[in-house]
């Protein structure tokens, strides 16, 4: 069974980088995976920062960015604020068609 | 601007079927851009992809859901439907519909979502 792992839980200082990663139990993820990043806070769907890997969606602040880093897919949060504290997901498109979420990152910024 | 708002009863009892309708304005599910798909997140658990119908009537299904759950396109209403039978307490969830880019793993927009709970 395939599986999408992220980190449970990272936090980060106000002001300060993150990465957050996302990783296949089968292999590496690539860009041919088309990673996506969604933002999720309480009692909301989740919102689109990044599709394709590294475009970021309308709206989404340049503090925001993605990318492959190693053998992961990556958001990086460069100059954290209060508000990007939050859930947040990776999904990957699969070669069978079928859509994989990670099982989320619970930022706190403190 | 596309919108998506989902529909249906709250709540469902064990071993029936949950019936969910997702009704898009300001776009037309028509087209062959996108898929429509149906996302779910038990409580304070993560997102679970359950399928996606394309507008020929076209349908894929996460494998773990795949023998129980119909989706399936209203042209006419520009609506389309989850059927998900057999249901337990393990499927109650929020359910949301997305518009899904083809090809991809990009939803949006989404709808607002519907919690379902399954109990007698």
């Amino acid at each position: 069974q395939t599986v999408v792992t992220q980190e449970p839980s990272l936090s980060v200082s106000p002001g300060g980088t993150v990465t957050l990663t996302c990783a296949l139990n089968s292999g590496s993820v690539s860009t041919s995976y088309y990673p996506c990043w969604y933002q999720q806070t309480p009692g909301h769907p989740p919102r689109t920062l990044m599709y394709s890997t590294n475009s970021r969606s309308s709206g989404v602040p340049d503090r925001f960015s993605g990318s492959i880093l190693g053998n992961k897919a990556a958001l990086t949060i460069t100059g954290a604020q209060a508000d990007d504290e939050s859930d947040y997901y990776c999904a990957l498109y699969m070669s069978s068609g079928i859509s994989l979420f990670g099982g989320g990152t619970k930022l706190t910024v403190l | 601007q596309v919108q998506l708002q989902e529909s249906g009863p709250g709540l469902v009892t064990p071993s029936e079927t949950l019936s969910l309708t997702c009704t898009v304005s300001g776009g037309s599910v028509s087209g062959g851009a996108y898929y429509w798909s149906w996302i779910r997140q038990p409580p304070g658990r993560g997102l679970e992809w359950i399928g996606y119908v394309y507008f020929t009537g076209g349908t894929n299904y996460n494998p773990s859901l795949k023998s129980r759950v119909t989706i399936s396109l209203d042209t006419s209403k520009n609506e389309f439907s989850l059927k998900l039978n057999s249901v337990t307490a393990a499927d109650t969830a929020v359910y949301y519909c997305a518009r899904q880019r083809r090809s991809s793993v990009w939803f949006d927009p989404w709808g607002q979502g519907t919690l379902v709970t399954v109990s007698s």
